[in-house]
């Protein structure tokens, strides 16, 4: 399967504990997005990498989320002292930036749920 | 920030009939407007995008229109079929994208 890969799928953890996600974007692809979303709703923008360079994080993004992506492949998401709040699905998608495409690729998505 | 406005919130058809599904956004910077479907415990698929400098493209049974003057964008699924029925998402923006709430479209045989 050459799509984008997410790990765990399900996630349950006690509220106050630390959880790490894991994204495997596509093979190449230069760009990688986590986003949020919640029961009903759009997935909403966390932040994006270019190759290892976080450029962009959202407000959405609190002290508690910090995401990296080491070698430019694959990144991780961390939330540390987890509150109910955060209980959502988190997305990654990958694109590859071209002058004429930018289509980004979701995963399957990590669903959390803090109890 | 960009706000994405997306109705109906909820779309019933009949198998065979046109379905359409309409969006309006509120950052005239935005260039780039795809559509994705999403099933039940699944990640977004994209299914058909356009460019800000296009006005209409078509892909099969799925077509996307763009008014940028009027800044709005719709997705026309025509012969819907009932794996049509799925939640569908619009979206706008650059590289981070601002999604609508999307639209539980239902297609009964």
């Amino acid at each position: 399967d050459t799509g984008v890969s997410q790990n765990p799928r399900h996630k349950i953890t006690k509220r106050g504990q630390n959880v790490t996600f894991r994204c495997d974007p596509i093979s190449e692809h230069n760009r990688l997005y986590w986003y949020r979303q919640t029961l009903g709703q759009g997935p909403e923008f966390l932040t994006y990498f270019q190759n290892e360079a976080q450029l962009e994080k959202s407000r959405l993004l609190s002290d508690r989320f910090s995401a990296e992506r080491p070698k430019g492949s694959f990144s991780t998401l961390e939330i540390q002292r987890t509150e109910q709040g955060d209980s959502a699905m988190y997305l990654c998608a990958s694109s590859f930036r071209t002058a004429l495409s930018t289509e980004a690729f979701f995963g399957q998505g990590t669903r959390l749920t803090v109890v | 920030g960009e706000n994405v406005e997306q109705h109906p919130s909820t779309l019933s058809v009949q198998e065979g009939d046109s379905a359409v599904i309409k969006c309006t956004y509120s950052d005239s910077a935005s260039n780039y407007f795809p559509w994705y479907k999403q099933e039940l415990g699944k990640g977004p698929q994209l299914i058909i995008d356009i460019r800000s400098n296009v006005g209409e493209k078509k892909d099969q049974r799925i077509a996307v229109t763009l008014n940028k003057t009027a800044k709005h964008f719709s997705l026309h699924i025509t012969e819907t079929q009932p794996e049509d029925s799925a939640v569908y998402f619009c979206a706008s923006g650059g590289y981070a994208l601002n999604f609508g709430k999307g639209t539980s479209l239902l297609v009964t045989p």
